[in-house]
C-alpha cells in the first residue's frame, strides 16, 4: 500500500497570506495526485488532480505542483472560506487501492 | 448539473446488514467508474469499494472483503454497497463518488454507526 503523508498536520495563516501544504507518497505515484478540501459536515470538493491542474470551477489562488514522491499544494492569498481541511490522494495503484493522506487543517492566525 | 445522493445509512447492531445506495443524476452514469469511500469520525478518508463502468469488475479494501459488495444498476444509474457482518470499525459516514481518476464528484454522505 502506498502510504500518503502531510505536513504539518495544522497550518495557521492570516487572511490574504500564502499557504503552503506539502504531501509525500511513499513510493512514486508519478503525477497521479490529487488535492481535496473538505469543510465541516460537507463531502470532500476536489481542487487538483494530476498534480497540478483545477478542477472546474476552482479559483486561480489554488495551485498544486511535484510528480514522483512530493507534492506541494500552495494557496496564493487565503479568503476566508478556504480554512479548512485539505487531503491529498494517489489513484497510481492498479488493482485500485486509493490511498488519502490523513489531512492538513489550514486555520486561522 | 452531477448530483450523488445516498441513502440506507443508520444504526445496526454489531454482526448486522445494511444495503447503502447512491443515487446519480445529471451525467451518464453508465459511463463512470464508481467508489465508495468512508470516514470514520474525526479522521481522514479511507477507499472502500471501485467498481468498473459495466460492473464487470470490483475491487475491495482488506479489511471489508468477504462482508461488503459493490453493485450497480445502470438502468436505474444507482450504486450500491451490501454491508454484512458489520463490526464497530465500520462505523463511518460513507460516500459514493464518481471516479475520473481522481474522485470528481461525491454525494453528501451518509451514516453508518455500528453499536449496540
Amino acid at each position: 500500500e502506498i502510504v500518503m503523508t502531510q505536513s504539518p498536520a495544522t497550518l495557521s495563516v492570516s487572511p490574504g497570506e500564502r499557504a503552503t501544504l506539502s504531501c509525500r507518497a511513499s513510493q512514486s505515484v508519478s503525477s497521479n495526485l490529487a488535492w481535496y478540501q473538505q469543510k465541516p459536515g460537507q463531502a470532500p470538493r476536489l481542487l487538483i488532480y494530476d498534480a497540478s491542474t483545477r478542477a472546474t470551477g476552482v479559483p486561480a489562488r489554488f495551485s498544486g505542483s511535484g510528480s514522483g514522491t512530493e507534492f506541494t499544494l500552495t494557496i496564493s492569498s487565503l479568503q476566508s472560506e478556504d480554512f479548512a481541511v485539505y487531503c491529498c490522494q494517489q489513484y497510481y495503484n492498479w488493482p485500485p487501492l486509493y490511498t488519502f493522506g490523513q489531512g492538513t487543517k489550514l486555520e486561522i492566525k | 448539473e452531477v448530483q450523488l445522493v445516498e441513502s440506507g445509512g443508520g444504526l445496526v447492531q454489531p454482526g448486522g446488514s445494511l444495503r447503502l445506495s447512491c443515487a446519480a443524476s445529471g451525467f451518464t452514469f453508465s459511463s463512470y467508474e464508481m467508489n465508495w469511500v468512508r470516514q470514520a469520525p474525526g479522521k481522514g478518508l479511507e477507499w472502500v469499494s471501485y467498481i468498473t463502468s459495466s460492473g464487470s469488475i470490483i475491487y475491495h479494501r482488506d479489511s471489508v472483503k468477504g462482508r461488503f459488495t459493490i453493485s450497480r444498476d445502470n438502468a436505474k444509474s444507482s450504486l450500491y454497497l451490501q454491508m454484512n457482518s458489520l463490526r464497530a470499525e465500520d462505523t463511518a459516514v460513507y460516500y459514493c463518488a464518481r471516479v475520473t481518476g481522481a474522485f470528481d464528484y461525491w454525494g453528501q454522505g451518509t451514516l453508518v454507526t455500528v453499536s449496540s
